[in-house]
């Protein structure tokens, strides 16, 4: 399986200040994926990070407000700017892997952000 | 474009009940299915993942899922609940980017 790790596990920010989330993987991946979670609700992908292309957004999701990193295939970041209330949720970085059984997406352990 | 929705939000049951919990998807190609649980404080975990083949999947912890294509259906299933299986239930399908596209979630709260 696929180690993610991420950084920082939670925080609490001012308004209109950002905060960088990082995330790492302990294989090369191609493929790696943003979601939000907003409280009570489901996942829901932000943006997919290639390593080597830019990263494409989902409709909602704009590169000012959410840009991403991706510098190599074991690492990336996500900045959440001029952050507001309506931001504060738990963000997960995953990857996909094929192994012999298939694709599979694993999970970071999210960084919870409390916008105040 | 691809959805997934979970018709229960909450199911309470006692230990040793069974378990289904439903999902459906919107989709007329080829699909990848899953089903991922997430336990107090911890990450998401792959609980099992439909590609092709046997519609009946058997997953990790006792866990299975049968794929209905006709009804467009991935309903987990448990014959015995345990207390430990607590947790959040999120149905996926993998949509056309890579990416997971998770239904809304099922919380289940097993009483011992």
């Amino acid at each position: 399986s696929a180690v993610i790790s991420q950084k920082p596990s939670r925080d609490i920010c001012q308004r209109g200040t950002s905060l960088t989330i990082q995330c790492q993987v302990d294989s090369q991946v191609t493929m790696m994926f943003w979601y939000r979670q907003q409280p009570g609700q489901s996942l829901t992908l932000i943006a997919t990070a290639n390593q080597g292309s830019e990263a494409t957004y989902e409709s909602g999701f704009v590169i000012d407000k959410f840009p991403i990193s991706r510098p190599n295939l074991t690492f990336s970041t996500l900045t959440v700017s001029n952050m507001s209330p309506e931001d504060s949720s738990i963000y997960l970085c995953s990857v996909e892997a094929t192994w012999t059984s298939g694709m599979e997406q694993f999970f970071g352990p999210g960084t919870r952000l409390t916008v105040l | 474009a691809q959805s997934v929705s979970q018709h229960n939000h909450h199911v309470i049951l006692s230990e040793a009940a069974s378990l289904e919990l439903g999902c459906n998807y919107s989709y007329g190609g080829t699909v990848n299915l899953f089903w991922y649980v997430q336990y107090p404080g911890q990450h998401l975990q792959l609980l099992l993942k439909y590609f092709s083949g046997d519609p009946l999947v058997k997953g990790i912890k006792g866990f299975e899922a049968e794929f209905i294509k006709s009804k467009f259906s991935f309903n987990l299933r448990k014959p015995s609940v345990q207390w430990s299986d607590t947790a959040e239930y999120f149905c996926a399908i993998r949509g056309s980017q890579g990416n997971l596209i998770f239904g809304k979630g099922t919380k289940l709260s097993v009483k011992p």
